[in-house]
This record gives C-alpha cells, sequence and structure tokens, in this order.
C-alpha cells in the first residue's frame, strides 16, 4: 500500500504563515487533493490537482507538489483556519489513500 | 445544489453488519465523471478511504477491508450504500458519503455528508 505522511502539528501565530507537507513515494507524479477539517463538521475541499482551489476558498491557501512532497501553505493565517488538514491521492487507478492528518494549531 | 445525507443505524453489535445509506440529490448518481464514495474517521485517528462505486456500477474497495465491505447503488432511489460485515470496536467511526470528482490520473473529493456515527458495542 502507498503512505502519505504528514507531520501530526503546526503552530502558527496569527497573521503569519503555516507550512503543510504531505510525504510520499514519487508523490509528484501524482496528483493531490487537501481537506480541512474542523471538528462536528464534514471535510472542505481545499485544493485539487495539486494548486487548484475550489470557488469559495481563499486566495491564502495555495498548494504545490514535486519529488516526494506536496505542500500546502497558509498565509496570513487567520483563527479560523485552526483544524485538522489531510493530502489525498491515489493509491493506484483503482484505489486511495489519505495522510495521517496536520493538526494547525493558531497561537 | 448537491446534499449527500447518512442514515443507518448508529449502534451495532461485535460481529454483526454495519449499514449505511448515502441519500443523493442534486445530481443522478448515474452522471459520468463521478464516483460515490465512502469515508470514515475512528476517534481520535485520520481519514481512512473505504471505497467507492463507480457510475458504471464497478466497485473498488480499501484492501484492508475488501473481505468485509460492500458498496451498492440504487439509482431509481438516488442513493447508495455501504455494509460492512463482521464489526469489532475498531469500525467505530463517523462514517462519511462524499462524492468523487474524477478527471484524468487524479480524483478529489468535492461534497460530503455530514457524518454518521456508528458505534460497535454490545
Amino acid at each position: 500500500s502507498y503512505d502519505l505522511s504528514q507531520p501530526p502539528s503546526v503552530s502558527v501565530s496569527p497573521g503569519q504563515t503555516a507550512v503543510i507537507t504531505c510525504s510520499g513515494d514519487q508523490l509528484g507524479k501524482k496528483y493531490v487533493s487537501w481537506y480541512q477539517h474542523k471538528p462536528g463538521q464534514s471535510p472542505v475541499l481545499l485544493m485539487y490537482q495539486d494548486s487548484k482551489r475550489p470557488s469559495g476558498i481563499p486566495e491564502r491557501f495555495s498548494g504545490s507538489n514535486s519529488g516526494n512532497t506536496a505542500t500546502l501553505t497558509l498565509s496570513g493565517t487567520q483563527p479560523m483556519d485552526e483544524a485538522d488538514y489531510y493530502c489525498q491521492a491515489w493509491d493506484s487507478n483503482t484505489a486511495r489513500v489519505f495522510g495521517s492528518g496536520t493538526k494547525v494549531t493558531v497561537l | 445544489q448537491v446534499q449527500l445525507q447518512e442514515s443507518g443505524s448508529g449502534l451495532v453489535r461485535p460481529l454483526q453488519t454495519l449499514s449505511l445509506t448515502c441519500a443523493v440529490s442534486g445530481v443522478p448518481i448515474s452522471s459520468a465523471g463521478y464516483s460515490w464514495s465512502w469515508i470514515r474517521q475512528p476517534p481520535g485517528k485520520g481519514l481512512e478511504w473505504i471505497g467507492y462505486i463507480y457510475q458504471s456500477g464497478r466497485t473498488f474497495y480499501n484492501p484492508s477491508l475488501n473481505s468485509r465491505v460492500t458498496i451498492s447503488a440504487d439509482r431509481s432511489k438516488s442513493q447508495f450504500s455501504l455494509t460492512l460485515s463482521s464489526v469489532t470496536a475498531a469500525d467505530t467511526a463517523v462514517y462519511y458519503c462524499a462524492r468523487e470528482r474524477d478527471y484524468s490520473s487524479g480524483s478529489y473529493y468535492d461534497y460530503w455528508g455530514q457524518g454518521t456515527l456508528v458505534t460497535v458495542s454490545s
């Protein structure tokens, strides 16, 4: 099976930049999507095809993917961005996998 | 407006079968370019992909659950279902249904249900 590793936690001060990584073997050859998940709510799609933002997602969210690492960047982090973040990619043409998740704390 | 809504038993006894249904509104589940998925989150853990049913009716499952899971769809009722047999406490989780939008070499989940907690306990 294919594993996607994320740091368990990231802390950031309001207004600063948070960077969340997602690592997997040759991940840069796959498309990655990112989800924000707040307690008691459903996950929300933040990014697809590595760097595309769905309608309604603020420009402060950006993504990239190269080599073995995909990155989600939160610029000008706000208290409302405090949540768990998950990357997701294809394990194979038929299987899917989620990253281990990163808890973002806005201090 | 696409909406998904899970329903089913919130309490299942060990070794019994978990059954959930996801009602879809706003789009036919036979629409091209979409698959219909189940994803779960055990308490205190991350998201886990369970499987999906493609528009053609083909199904694909997480190998770790493959022998116990079945996903089916009823186009006439615009819903799809999950059954998971021989459950244990490890199957306790919030279960989400989601629409997966497919494109060349990738996909993403653009609509999710609100999630339903299933507890496995005697």
